[in-house]
């Protein structure tokens, strides 16, 4: 079946402008993670959705973020405002069910952000 | 939450033997183990996890130690492709991973 697929696969914006990334996790998993991933760093955790609520909200790193899952299904994150130390690749996750005994990730391709 | 310690780097020769270290000497009794790759310009991808017993799947082989304090990523013959960071990442009551830097694995022809 097909995997978790991440749109667009490049995004270059201006500074102060708004962008939304779009996440389709794999069919049937009911949890979905976002993280991001700054040139040559490890993966950030940003936030995680059980179905449609968001339990964990922790790693957002402003209130310029924000992130929504509708039908148990697509997530969107939003950036407002964007700045340059926003450029990341964002990258959306799911999962079966939740990590806590073991179930496994299942990672997109990412979003590659530019902010000029 | 138990943090992980991993080697930067590592080499390997191509179609030998690879044996990644990870310490997690404050781990927990529910943390499960886990070490998953990423190959370049490509998000993660799952490797192979463990509670107590070693583990075998098509891509490797984890060895933990009778303490769990500590782990071993071994992957049987090395190929190119295998060329990637591997993280060693502990999950036991959270729900997200928090990976570290990694060790960065490169495979020599």
């Amino acid at each position: 079946g097909a995997g978790v697929s991440q749109s667009p696969s490049n995004k270059v914006t201006e500074k102060g402008k708004d962008v939304e990334l779009r996440c389709d996790p794999i069919s049937g998993h009911t949890a979905l993670y976002w993280y991001r991933q700054s040139l040559g760093q490890g993966l950030e955790f940003l936030i995680y959705f059980q179905g449609n609520s968001a339990p964990d909200k922790s790693g957002l790193p402003s209130d310029r973020f924000s992130a929504e899952r509708t039908g148990g299904s697509v997530s969107t994150l939003t950036i407002q405002r964007t700045q340059q130390e926003d450029s990341a690749v964002y990258l959306c996750a799911s999962s079966l069910g939740r990590l806590a005994g073991g179930n496994e990730q299942f990672f997109g391709p990412g979003t590659r952000l530019t902010v000029l | 939450d138990a943090k992980t310690t991993q080697p930067n780097s590592m080499e390997s020769n191509e179609e030998e033997p690879v044996h990644l270290p990870c310490n997690h000497s404050t781990i927990s009794g529910t943390d499960y183990i886990h070490w998953y790759r990423q190959l370049p310009s490509q998000g993660p991808e799952y490797v192979i996890h463990g509670l107590t017993s070693n583990v075998n799947n098509r891509m490797a082989s984890l060895a933990i130690a009778e303490d769990r304090k500590s782990s071993t990523l071994i992957l049987h013959r090395a190929t190119l492709r295998d060329a990637a960071v591997y993280y060693c990442i502990l999950n036991g009551n959270n729900n997200d991973m928090r990976f570290g830097a990694g060790t960065r694995l490169t495979v020599k022809p």
